[in-house]
């Protein structure tokens, strides 16, 4: 039972051009959420969150965006840089302590 | 800082055996997370600690033991490893929990044939 999804396991993007990540999730006990970044044979890195009495949050060229009532978030870059191309994981928490990850999202940047 | 330390880096585990894994932190974070990384299944998270003494089980937590007898420490055990249990596992720490972004190590790849 997958409380947190990504749907899509790659996109492909021009440099320079907008990228969206998506992510379901279905309890509705989470109530904070997070992107991180995961480069090859590293840990993951964090990247940028979001609470859940906010729907959007910016920072430099990453925005994440939330929509309670779907129990949808995205991330959008803008612009895409061929450093961006990593896997990307959304992540949701709520007050138990656990933070459950998806599956996961290759996202690769074309020069 | 070294952050978030994990040991042994690799392993070839044969069915049967037993290991720990071995994480350390510092930056006296009080929440730490064993998760193991498997292709298309993302991040599952095994157990994790809430504080030092304390260990809680996450979604995957068959197969697994887990001791926090020091805060800076958090040990995750095979006691009998299955080729199931091939996968790369991945320990983080964070300060405030699952609400402030968690620290990861870079990882531990095991193999059990």
């Amino acid at each position: 039972d997958q409380q947190v999804k990504q749907n899509s396991p790659s996109l492909s993007v021009q440099e320079g051009r907008i990228s969206i990540l998506n992510c379901d999730y279905t309890n509705s006990m989470f109530d904070y959420f997070l992107w991180y970044k995961k480069y090859p044979a590293e840990g993951p890195t964090f990247l940028i969150s979001i609470s859940s009495i906010k729907d959007k949050n910016e920072d430099g060229r990453f925005t994440v965006f939330l929509n309670k009532s779907a129990k949808h978030l995205s991330l959008h870059i803008v612009p895409s840089q061929p450093g961006d191309s990593a896997v990307y994981f959304c992540a949701a928490a709520s007050n138990t302590g656990k933070l459950i990850f998806g599956q996961g999202t290759t996202l690769q940047v074309k020069p | 800082n070294a952050g978030v330390t994990q040991t042994p880096k690799f392993r070839v585990l044969k069915t049967g055996q037993s290991m720990t894994l071995l994480c350390a932190q510092d930056m006296n974070h009080e929440y730490m997370y064993w998760y193991r990384q498997d292709p298309g299944m993302g991040l599952r998270l095994i157990h994790y600690s809430v504080g030092e003494g304390t260990t809680a089980k996450g979604e995957v937590p068959d197969g697994y033991n887990v001791s926090r007898l020091k805060k800076q420490n958090f040990l995750l055990g095979l006691e009998s490893a299955a080729p199931s249990q091939t996968s790369v596992y991945f320990c983080a720490s964070s300060y405030l929990g699952s609400n402030s972004p968690l620290h990861f190590g870079n990882g531990t790849r095991l193999t059990v044939t």
